[in-house]
């Protein structure tokens, strides 16, 4: 159990182009989702803070207009990254967070490689 | 700001030894806890084992197991009979209630399995 997907994988798209990208957990209900970002060989990043009926909470210097969180179901929430340019390239990594044998933990989704061109 | 220190980029173990990955914190909460994650080349986020700060008793998860000094704001992983499978890039974190269940992250040890 506690599957989260991440759709798509990997995605090529061009500079001032947007692209969405979709985090699922199939088999549980998560009010609170993570998104993160990771460089190359660096550490993972909390971007935003997504809670499902409500708006997202962006870390800090984390531009809430490039990158729109949606979080419209128990089991789906969105990254919007908007006028992509090359520097936005990066791993994104979605997280839910689950109740798990007395306490809350986060289960993370495969991730997408985003490529802007 | 609660930091997490991951202060060996690299490790390298033989096949069947032990080796210990360490993890420093800093924060000024009392109720929270730390994990250890693993990322292999797949990139799949994968959790290792969890620490609750207020429990004593250090987690163990099969060949894995934590040695949790809270005075010392220290957590370190040690990997026993180490496999090939075990290479991988770990993460260390820490997270908080107060703050949503939040996690910060180490800049990670990358550990190789030599056969």
């Amino acid at each position: 159990g506690a599957v989260v997907s991440q759709h798509p994988s990997w995605v090529i798209c061009k500079s001032g182009t947007s692209v969405k990208i979709e985090c699922r957990s199939l088999d549980f209900q998560a009010t609170t989702m993570f998104w993160y970002r990771q460089f190359p060989k660096q550490s993972l990043m909390l971007m935003a803070t997504s809670n499902e009926g409500s708006k997202a909470t962006y870390e800090q210097g984390v531009e809430k207009d490039k990158f729109l969180i949606n979080h419209a179901s128990l089991t789906l929430s969105t990254l919007t990254v908007t006028s992509a340019h090359p520097e936005d390239s990066s791993f994104y990594i979605c997280s839910a967070r689950a109740w798990t044998s007395g306490a809350y933990e986060q289960y993370f989704g495969p991730g997408t490689r985003l490529t802007v061109t | 700001a609660q930091t997490v220190t991951q202060s060996q980029p690299e490790m390298s173990v033989q096949e069947a030894e032990t080796v210990t990955l360490s993890c420093t914190y800093d924060t000024s909460e009392s109720d929270y806890y730390l994990f250890w994650y693993k990322q292999p080349p797949s990139r799949q986020m994968i959790l290792v084992i969890r620490q609750e700060a207020y429990k004593q008793q250090n987690a163990t998860e099969n060949r894995f197991s934590v040695n949790f000094q809270k005075a010392a704001k220290s957590f370190s992983l040690k990997i026993s009979d180490s496999q090939l499978g075990d290479a991988a890039m770990y993460f260390c974190a820490y997270g908080y209630r107060s703050s949503g269940d939040k996690l910060t992250f180490g800049t990670g040890t990358r550990l190789a399995v030599r056969p």
